[in-house]
C-alpha cells in the first residue's frame, strides 16, 4: 500500500521561484526520505530525516517533519530548469528498516 | 548510479517465459532490494535482502523469485505467474538498512 501521499501531484513554475511539495503519511515512521527521478532514470536519494529531527537543510533543499501531523514538506529555493523531474516521499517503518513505502510523487516542471 | 549496475536496459517477455534482471553492485553493501514501478505512480517493494544467503518477501512478490548467493549479485525473475509483469524494474543497494537507498538505472520489461 501507498502509505506517502505527495500534493499536489503536478507543479508547475518559473525558474528562481520556489517550489513546495507536501508529503503526507498514515503510521509511525523512523525515518522520511526524499528522492528524485529524471524521466526513465532511477530514483537519486536527496536527504533523510530522522522522526526526532524537525527540520534539515542540503544545499537548496530544505526539508520539514511534523509528526504530530504525519506529514513533510520539500522546499526548493531558486529553483532551476534542471530542477525538473518526478520527487518522491519515502517513509521508513517502524520496526522494519530499510523497508521503504513510496508516495506516487509530484512531477514538477521548471520553466527556464 | 555509479558502483550498480542493471541489465538489460530492455526487456520482453513471451506468454509463458521465465525472465531474469541482473543487479551487480560494487560498492560492497550489504542490502540490496527490487522495485516495481508503474507509470505515474510510485515505488513497490518486491523483494529485499539483508545479507548473503537471506531474503524477504516485500510487499507484491506473488510472481516473482529472488536468489542472493553472493553479496554484489542480486538477480530477479519475473516468472510466468507474473500476469502483468510490464513495468519499469529498481534495484536499490544500501550501506545497511538503516541508510538511505542508491539505484540503478531500471530495466524496462514488455510483453511480446
Amino acid at each position: 500500500s501507498q502509505q506517502g501521499e505527495e500534493d499536489p501531484q503536478a507543479l508547475s513554475i518559473q525558474e528562481g521561484e520556489n517550489a513546495t511539495m507536501n508529503c503526507s503519511y498514515k503510521t509511525s515512521i523512523n525515518n522520511l526520505q526524499w528522492y528524485r527521478q529524471n524521466s526513465g532514470r532511477g530514483l537519486v536519494h536527496l536527504i533523510l530525516i530522522r522522526s526526532n529531527e524537525r527540520e534539515k537543510h542540503s544545499g537548496r533543499l530544505r526539508v520539514t517533519l511534523d509528526t504530530s501531523k504525519k506529514s513533510s514538506s520539500l522546499l526548493i529555493t531558486a529553483s532551476r530548469a534542471a530542477d525538473t523531474a518526478s520527487y518522491f516521499c519515502a517513509t521508513g517503518r517502524g520496526t522494519s528498516y530499510g523497508k521503504l513505502t513510496f508516495g506516487q510523487g509530484t512531477i514538477l516542471t521548471v520553466h527556464p | 548510479d555509479g558502483g550498480i549496475t542493471q541489465s538489460p536496459k530492455y526487456l520482453f517477455r513471451k506468454e509463458g517465459q521465465n525472465v531474469t534482471l541482473s543487479c551487480e553492485q560494487n560498492l560492497n553493501h550489504d542490502a540490496m532490494y527490487w522495485y516495481r514501478q508503474d507509470p505515474g505512480q510510485g515505488l513497490r517493494l518486491i523483494y529485499y535482502s539483508q545479507i548473503v544467503n537471506d531474503f524477504q518477501k516485500g510487499d507484491i512478490a506473488e510472481g516473482y523469485s529472488v536468489s542472493r548467493e553472493k553479496k554484489e549479485s542480486f538477480p530477479l525473475t519475473v516468472t510466468s505467474a507474473q500476469k502483468n509483469p510490464t513495468a519499469f524494474y529498481l534495484c536499490a543497494i544500501s550501506r545497511d538498512s538503516l541508510q538511505p537507498q542508491h539505484f540503478g538505472d531500471g530495466t524496462r520489461l514488455s510483453i511480446l
